[in-house]
């Protein structure tokens, strides 16, 4: 069964710092990998995917992830961040043609002045 | 284009009484998911359905929670006899029949009383 771990609970970071949030997954084949945004009271919106090619992915609002196969890993990373970047993140893995996706449990981001 | 549509956007019951979450999917798109976030938790697959079809129910609670996609209206989430631990966010998907993403609704919350 496929899985998705999201190490980070919770991160804080100073406005204008880097940011990475950590994602693993478990997963037989080639993933469908993707990084959601949730704002509180809010639907998700995607930021980013990674289907196959390039293994550097850029999103939305200065995103951008790395799919790294032989650590199983999809982090998220922004150079600088900005106070309205605070929401909680969520990666998720999803089959070919199979449907449902798997989500991490999420990290919450605190972008402190 | 209009994005995925969820109504109502937040539903209070008394425990017994019934739920019914509406999901209408982009336009162009036949594929329908549904999620069911707890409170401090991340988004757990519940059903995946197609026009007239369950797909994969394998994430419903065996009683109480049923779901539907008919040829014509929105897909219907229904919660039988409501309990307090149904209090959650319901969010649903749609994809075209690529499936290879899914764009949410902003979600249902239900507030079991």
């Amino acid at each position: 069964a496929q899985s998705v771990t999201q190490p980070d609970i919770h991160i804080t970071v100073s406005e204008g710092a880097s940011l990475e949030l950590r994602c693993n997954y478990s997963y037989g084949a080639t993933p469908y990998l993707f990084w959601y945004v949730q704002s509180p009271g809010q639907g998700l919106q995607l930021l980013l995917k990674y289907f196959s090619g390039d293994t550097l992915v850029q999103g939305i609002k200065g995103f951008e992830a790395e799919f790294k196969r032989s650590q199983s890993s999809f982090n998220l990373r922004k150079p600088s961040v900005h106070w309205s970047d605070a929401a909680e993140y969520f990666c998720a893995v999803g089959y070919t043609n199979a449907g449902k996706s798997t989500f991490g449990d999420g990290t919450t981001l605190t972008v402190k002045p | 284009n209009a994005g995925v549509m969820q109504n109502p956007r937040h539903l209070v019951r008394r425990r017994g009484q019934e739920a019914r979450l509406r999901c209408s999917p982009m336009k162009g798109h036949s594929h329908v998911y549904w999620y069911r976030q707890l409170p401090e938790e991340g988004l757990k697959f519940m059903v995946y359905l197609q026009k007239e079809n369950i797909i994969d129910e394998s994430g419903m609670p065996k009683e109480r929670f049923s779901a539907e996609f008919p040829k014509e209206g929105p897909s219907i989430l229904r919660i039988q006899q409501v309990v307090r631990g149904d209090s959650a966010a319901y969010f649903c998907a749609s994809s075209d029949n690529s499936q290879e993403t899914q764009y949410f609704g902003p979600g249902t919350r239900l507030l079991v009383l």
